[in-house]
This record gives structure tokens, C-alpha cells and sequence, in this order.
């Protein structure tokens, strides 16, 4: 298997532009989680899916942030507008059930100017 | 809420051990992880003790836990360069499903 895939890997943007992550968890992973990392707030969750459907979404910062799943195999974290402070790197991890781990993505380093 | 507290930097000599020690709040916690994360990488796990268990041992990792004083250690055996990376401790509460609470890293740099 390929591993979790993220795109893009790096993303440059001006700040009120609409930008959109994007993620393929592993096949037959039932859980799909984003993660926001800085340097002032370390790794933070941001929401999480279970078949799909999101179960905690208490994380995502703003309502500039919104989250889908529309099938088991692809998700999108869209931020709108985006803002500076939005700068971070976003991961995506997924797990499968009955495993204690997260597998994740190499991640999208997100600059917005 | 949970909290997830480690140091922000260690430094070793190559074929010294490296101690990386973690303090959480949630006495509810079921499982414990380290994970390493390698420059422009994700987290990759490296390993993960159950709250019931007060060591594991992988090959040159060792997993010390201490309950009472909700305190986590990984303990890195003949330290090598390739060991430099940040080095994540969480914790979770019914694994997979479970909302993971990360540490804020701790940075181990190997010198020669």
C-alpha cells in the first residue's frame, strides 16, 4: 500500500483566498483524522471521521475551517478565507480498527501571505 | 482537559542512550505512544504501552511507565545518528478510536 497521500505538499497562497487539502487514507481504514502542527501549538487534532461520518470536529479552530468525507477513500479540509495564522503543516492519519495506531501522511505545508 | 508535557530538546552522543521522558494528566489514559517524526516526514509510531504494563522493550527502545506518577519514559539504546528526529509522546484513551492528545516533541539531536 501507498501509505496515507496528501496533496499538495506544499501550498503558497495570499491570504483570503479559498485553499483545499486533500487527503486518501490507507484502503479498509475506518478512521480518518486531520492534524494542524506549529511551532507555538504543536500538533494539534482537528477533526475526526469514523466511516465517514465526523465524530469530533471540536478542534477546527474556525468556522473558516470545514471538513468532508464523501466516500471511504477521500478528504478534504478546505479553509476559507484564509488568514496568515493559518500557516501551519496539516496532517492526515487514518487507522484501521482494532489497531492502536495512526498512520500519517507526509503532511501539506500550508503558507498563506 | 489532557495535557501531554515533554522537554523541548535533548542532545546525546552517538552510542550513549538517550532518556525522553513525557508527563500526562489524564489518569483515564489507556494507551501511551511514542511516535518520531523526521524532518519534512509525518509521525511515524514507534511504539506503544498499554496502561497496564509498566515496561516494554523493542529492540533498542525501552518503554518505562509510572502510573502513579502519570510519567512515561523511552529510553533509546546505543544511540544513533539516524535516531535524530522529534520524538512525540500521547495518549489516548480506547486506542484507534480514540482522540490522541500529543506532547509538544521533544527534539534529539545526535552528535558524533
Amino acid at each position: 500500500d501507498a501509505g496515507v497521500i496528501q496533496s499538495p505538499r506544499h501550498e503558497v497562497t495570499e491570504m483570503g483566498q479559498e485553499v483545499t487539502l486533500r487527503c486518501k487514507p490507507i484502503s479498509g481504514h475506518d478512521y480518518l483524522f486531520w492534524y494542524r502542527q506549529t511551532m507555538m501549538r504543536g500538533l494539534e487534532l482537528l477533526i475526526y471521521f469514523n466511516n465517514n461520518v465526523p465524530i469530533d470536529d471540536s478542534g477546527m479552530p474556525e468556522d473558516r475551517f470545514s471538513a468532508k468525507m464523501p466516500n471511504a477513500s477521500f478528504s478534504t479540509l478546505k479553509i476559507q478565507p484564509s488568514e496568515p495564522r493559518d500557516s501551519a503543516v496539516y496532517f492526515c492519519a487514518s487507522s484501521p480498527v482494532g489497531q492502536e495506531t495512526q498512520y500519517f501522511g507526509p503532511g501539506t505545508r500550508l503558507l498563506v501571505l | 482537559g489532557e495535557d501531554v508535557e515533554q522537554s523541548l530538546f535533548l542532545s546525546v552522543r552517538e552510542g550513549d542512550s538517550s532518556v525522553i521522558n513525557c508527563t500526562y494528566t489524564d489518569s483515564s489514559s489507556t494507551y501511551l505512544y511514542w511516535y518520531k517524526q523526521e524532518p519534512g516526514a509525518g509521525l511515524q509510531l514507534l511504539t506503544y504501552i498499554f496502561s497496564n504494563m509498566d515496561m516494554k522493550q523493542d529492540q533498542r527502545l525501552t518503554v518505562l511507565l509510572n502510573k502513579k506518577d502519570k510519567h512515561l519514559s523511552l529510553r533509546i539504546a546505543d544511540t544513533q545518528t539516524g535516531d535524530s528526529a522529534i520524538y512525540f509522546c500521547a495518549e489516548g484513551n480506547t486506542g484507534t478510536a480514540s482522540k490522541l492528545t500529543f506532547g509538544t516533541g521533544t527534539r534529539l539531536q545526535v552528535t558524533l
